[in-house]
């Protein structure tokens, strides 16, 4: 079964533009998360989907958004870039939707790799 | 609040020695604990996980994993390391309660533990 796929790999922006990041989930799998990491500060959630609802959002502006398509594949989106937005995206994907996603294992995309110069 | 500590930076092991890579925790109802490992450029790869039952959880490529919950912690182990080891390692946990509520699904992630095997 083909893993989690990000596209694209690699991202450079200049300040104030937009970019838009795509996900798509393990074959099978209902729920998507986003994640930006940092060295400063490490691994945080961004928000996350199913059933084509956001169901829990992360401390981040509203400059941060997303949204999940029917077949589970989901798109964040970040507008008027600021340095500080330079970062590892992840997308993880999990099986199980509803409130037994508790136990459930995330699995990761090797990530996008945003640069905002 | 649901949160994550991993005391130590990096941890340094010769290959064939065991490792520990320390853990603990702090949530409210019962903790889901996690350990992945991320490579250079790569994303997150999932270990192990303790949701219930036995305390030694078995993983992939030989770790292993102990919950204490008197002591709050969830240390990652390995009998004997190996130099292809070496990578950046992370704990991470959900609150049972926040999550049954929908309130906390996000996993809370320690700043992660460099793990360096030398040969």
């Amino acid at each position: 079964k083909a893993g989690v796929t990000q596209t694209p790999r690699y991202l450079i922006k200049t300040r104030g533009q937009q970019v838009t990041l795509s996900c798509s989930p393990i074959s099978g799998h209902r729920s998507v998360s986003w994640y930006q990491q940092t060295p400063g500060q490490g691994l945080q959630f961004l928000f996350e989907y199913f059933s084509e609802t956001q169901r829990n959002k992360g401390n981040f502006p509203g400059r941060f958004s997303g949204r999940q398509f029917s077949n589970s594949r989901s798109e964040m989106n970040v507008s008027t870039l600021e340095l500080g937005d330079s970062a590892l995206y992840l997308c993880a994907s999990s099986q199980l939707a509803g409130r037994d996603r508790a136990s459930d294992t995330q699995y990761f995309g090797p990530g996008t790799r945003l640069t905002v110069l | 609040a649901q949160s994550v500590a991993q005391p130590e930076d990096q941890v340094n092991v010769a290959e064939g020695n065991p490792l520990t890579v320390k853990c603990t925790y702090s949530v409210s109802g019962n903790p889901y604990l996690f350990w992945y490992v991320q490579y250079p450029n790569r994303g997150l790869q999932f270990l192990l996980k303790y949701i219930t039952g036995d305390n030694l959880v078995k993983g992939s490529y030989g770790f292993e994993a102990e919950f204490n919950k008197s002591q709050t912690s969830f240390h990652l182990k390995k009998p004997s390391a190996l130099v292809s080891d070496s990578a950046l390692y992370f704990c991470a946990v959900r609150d049972s309660i926040l999550t049954y509520n929908q309130a906390g699904t996000a996993l809370i992630f320690g700043k992660g533990t460099t793990l360096s095997v030398s040969s």
